[in-house]
Parts: C-alpha cells; sequence; structure tokens
C-alpha cells in the first residue's frame, strides 16, 4: 500500500510570512495527526483529526496555527505569520481508527522541514 | 501529564556490540508503549509495539522490554551494525489512546 504522503519536503521563509504543509494519509485511514518535531526532541501533537471533525488540537498554537481535513482525506497545516520558533520538521501520521489498540499502528510521512529566518 | 524521558540523549559504539537504550516514563497507567526508528531525514518507522500486559516483545536482533510499575522500557540492540544507526524513539498513548507522548530520542552512531 503507498504510505502517507507529504508535501514540500522542504520549505525556508522569513518571519512573518506563511506556509502550508499538505498531507495525504494511507487510503482508508480515519485518523489524521500532525506533528512537530523540533531538532533534537521527540515529536508533539499538534491537532488530530477523525474523519472531518477535530478530536485533540489542545497543542496546537491557534493563534497561528491552523489546519483543516474538509473532506476526510487530505488535510493541510498552515503557519500564518510565521516565527522563528516555528523552525522544524512537521510529520503527518495516519491510523485505521482512534485508540490504542496494538493494530492500530501510527503510519508517519516523511515529514516537511520548515526553515523561518 | 505523561512525561517521558530517553537516556542516553545520543550514544557511540562500534560494530558488534550489544546495546540498552532506556525509556521511562512518569504515568504507569499505559495501554502500550512503542519504539520508533527515525533515519535523517525520513519519518518514523514502528519497530515493536509492548501492550501493557506484555514483559517483552521481540523482532529479529531487537528486544524490548516493558516494566510498567517501575515506568521503564528498554531496547536491546544485539550485535549492532553500521546500518543501526539512527535515532530510537519510544511513545507511550494517553488514556483515550488518541494522543503519543514521545521521548527525546537517543541517537545512535554504530561505527564500522
Amino acid at each position: 500500500e503507498a504510505g502517507v504522503a507529504q508535501s514540500p519536503r522542504y520549505k525556508i521563509i522569513e518571519k512573518r510570512q506563511s506556509v502550508a504543509f499538505w498531507c495525504n494519509p494511507i487510503s482508508g485511514h480515519a485518523t489524521l495527526y500532525w506533528y512537530q518535531q523540533i531538532l533534537g526532541q521527540g515529536p508533539k501533537l499538534l491537532i488530530q483529526f477523525q474523519n472531518n471533525g477535530v478530536v485533540d488540537d489542545s497543542q496546537l498554537p491557534k493563534d497561528r496555527f491552523s489546519a483543516e481535513r474538509l473532506k476526510g482525506v487530505d488535510s493541510t497545516l498552515k503557519i500564518q505569520p510565521a516565527k522563528l520558533e516555528d523552525s522544524a520538521v512537521y510529520l503527518c501520521a495516519s491510523s485505521l481508527r482512534l485508540g490504542a489498540s496494538g493494530a492500530n499502528v501510527l503510519t508517519f510521512g516523511a515529514g516537511s522541514r520548515l526553515t523561518v529566518l | 501529564k505523561q512525561e517521558v524521558t530517553q537516556i542516553p540523549a545520543a550514544l557511540s559504539v562500534p560494530e558488534g556490540e550489544n546495546l540498552v537504550l532506556n525509556c521511562s516514563f512518569t504515568d504507569s497507567a499505559i495501554y502500550n508503549l512503542q519504539w520508533f526508528r527515525q533515519d535523517p531525514g525520513k519519518g518514523l518507522t514502528s519497530l515493536l509495539l509492548i501492550q501493557s500486559s506484555q514483559r517483552e516483545q521481540t523482532s529479529g536482533r531487537l528486544n524490548a522490554s516493558l516494566d510498567k510499575s517501575s515506568g521503564r522500557s528498554t531496547l536491546y540492540i544485539a550485535a549492532s551494525q553500521p546500518g543501526d544507526s539512527a535515532t530510537y524513539l519510544c511513545a507511550v498513548p494517553n488514556n483515550a489512546g488518541n494522543m503519543l507522548t514521545f521521548g527525546g530520542g537517543t541517537r545512535l552512531m554504530v561505527k564500522p
């Protein structure tokens, strides 16, 4: 099966500019996640979707970050305006459904690396 | 709030050595614990998932153990190879199972 697709792979912008990242999950996966991974740290969940609804966005900086999954398939994460501290890799992941069962493993995309100058 | 810590942050070993990576978590009420591998510029690949009722899982040269009561897991890599060089991350889900909390990772380099 095809994996989780993300684009662009790399993006360099200046602070206060805007940027958008796109993710296409594995076909049939109802749950989609966006994680932020700052260099040298583990990934941190930003937002989680179940189909086209938001399950958890408690760690999303809503003053500058937004995300949508309008048709319950692919998703877009936007940052506007970007700050220096937003420099990170943005990872998208998907799973069949919610829940922590052994069969419900997350599959990650390769990530989108953002550099804010 | 669950906190996950990995020690050491970086490790460099000669090829052929057996090694142990450590992961500790503060809330022992977990469903499972997962170990991931991350190569530079790549996403995360799941290596092993241990259910809370299990004490260990094995896959090839990898063996992961879980001690819920002490809040610890170890990843044992036997006969390390240069191809094992990567960052290894452990993660646990929250009670609802909808959010993974990751450790900071251990960056492993195996020298030929």
